[in-house]
């Protein structure tokens, strides 16, 4: 049963435009993540929060920014795409602490032409 | 730092095979181990979870044993069958809020 909700599932745009992700959990986590997902299946984590708190934040590029407005929502802007930006972007949650259950939802596939 | 290997990234096999999904792990602490499954247009989500060493997770029919002596934690079942067709992910957690994942191994079973 699907507890982590993204929108849009799919989107296609040209390089150099602005894209946002959104996601809500509904299972009460204190933490949410976004991961990026490449063509080879490989996972990275890009941003974590805890409480609305930036607490992790990997070496993405500039265009990447997060936005929470509360613990059970977390987005994803990029401005001015790139083609080396087309991947699945997965969002998760989890209690606070890392030896819990991450949660995914299904994915936004994004494919910059 | 933590850092996870899967050497396999494709295996092939047919129903009722047995499958062993090879992962060790580097850490300097004492983690937290999982495996996560993916299937075709999901996200991961949870296969097992072991959180001290020398004990064994299992579920759906997969089991894995952590080894803190040789620093591996493989996956294996005795009988696959193609709805097992997924992407399998070895994953550490140690503290905090960020976990590692390995590559990935992307098991494809022929009925």
């Amino acid at each position: 049963e699907t507890a982590v909700f993204q929108t849009p599932n799919y989107h296609v745009t040209q390089v150099g435009n602005e894209v946002s992700f959104n996601c809500k959990q509904t299972l009460g986590h204190d933490t949410m993540y976004w991961y990026k997902q490449d063509s080879k299946k490989l996972l990275k984590i890009m941003f974590s929060y805890n409480n609305k708190q930036l607490i992790v934040n990997e070496t993405v590029p500039r265009r990447f920014s997060p936005q929470s407005s509360d613990k059970a929502h977390l987005n994803l802007r990029i401005k001015s795409v790139e083609p080396e930006d087309s991947a699945v972007y997965l969002c998760a949650s989890s209690r606070v602490f890392s030896g819990n259950t991450l949660y995914f939802g299904e994915g936004s596939r994004l494919i910059v032409v | 730092g933590n850092s996870v290997t899967q050497m396999q990234g494709q295996v092939t096999l047919s129903e009722e095979e047995f499958l062993f999904i090879n992962c060790t792990y580097s850490t300097t602490g004492y983690p937290t181990l999982f495996w996560y499954v993916q299937y075709p247009g999901e996200g991961p989500q949870l296969l097992l979870k072991v959180t001290t060493a020398n004990n064994k997770g299992s579920s759906r029919g997969f089991e894995a044993t952590y080894d803190k002596g040789t620093t591996s934690f493989h996956l294996q079942k005795a009988s696959v069958q193609e709805s097992d067709s997924a992407v399998y992910y070895c994953v550490l957690g140690e503290g905090g809020y960020k976990l590692t994942f390995g590559t990935g191994t992307s098991l494809l079973v022929d009925p």
